[in-house]
């Protein structure tokens, strides 16, 4: 596998379920990104992990949660989402904060 | 604060050259980005152009950056109906020391007829 990897690729869910999306980059980056894609809306930037340390959290509701166990893994915990969080979620990689970010193919989120 | 805007919605005929425009707010910024996001794919790095540069060529790509009016472009000769994607402009925003991040626009769809 090259590049960055997100799983599931779609996932619909109920307002009262618990999923995770997954993340997974082999690049050999130290900066991974969470950002929300919803239709005629810029990207949303979510969540910055460096060094798997969180560096930003961009006013996200405490029901998605990241988690950044080692540079190359990132996950993103939903509980209790609402149809409005119904979205395009893109996992991103960079080397440092400072070069070109490299996206993944996304999750397609869909809240009943 | 940061903004970003593109037009929605541009269309043009196979072969013929696509110009899709970007302003942005920041006069600080040191990279701009197009990024172009094919359906059901994450987005993938077309180009980019460094602040102090006004034109950059890559093939069929020309990215012209005017600072004076933060007015960005990029310009695709021949289009192809592989170019049909959402092009999306970026700039780099610095808000302190190191720490930087990119601001994107709403995306411009380019529809490319036969």
């Amino acid at each position: 596998e090259t590049g960055v990897t997100q799983t599931p690729r779609h996932l619909v869910m109920g307002m009262t379920n618990k999923k995770s999306l997954k993340c997974e980059q082999h690049l050999g980056h130290n900066a991974m990104y969470w950002y929300k894609q919803s239709a005629k809306k810029p990207l949303e930037l979510m969540f910055v992990y460096n060094f798997k340390e969180q560096t930003e959290n961009n006013s996200v509701p405490s029901r998605f949660s990241p988690e950044c166990p080692n540079s190359s893994h990132l996950f993103l915990h939903l509980h209790t989402l609402q149809p409005e969080d119904s979205a395009l979620y893109l996992c991103a990689s960079s080397q440092d904060r400072v070069y070109e970010q490299f996206f993944g193919p996304g999750t397609r989120l869909t809240v009943l | 604060g940061e903004d970003v805007e593109q037009s929605l919605f541009l269309s043009v005929r196979e072969g013929d050259s696509s110009v899709i425009n970007c302003t942005y707010t920041d006069s600080s910024s040191t990279y701009l980005y197009w990024y172009k996001q094919e359906p059901g794919a994450g987005l993938q790095l077309l180009t980019y152009i460094f602040s102090n540069m006004d034109m950059k060529q890559d093939q069929r790509l020309t990215v012209l950056l005017n600072k004076k009016d933060k007015h960005l472009s990029l310009r695709i000769a021949d289009t192809q109906t592989g170019d049909s994607a959402i092009y999306f402009c970026a700039e780099k925003w610095n808000y302190g020391g190191a720490t930087n991040k990119l601001i994107f626009g709403t995306g411009t769809l380019l529809a490319v007829q036969p």
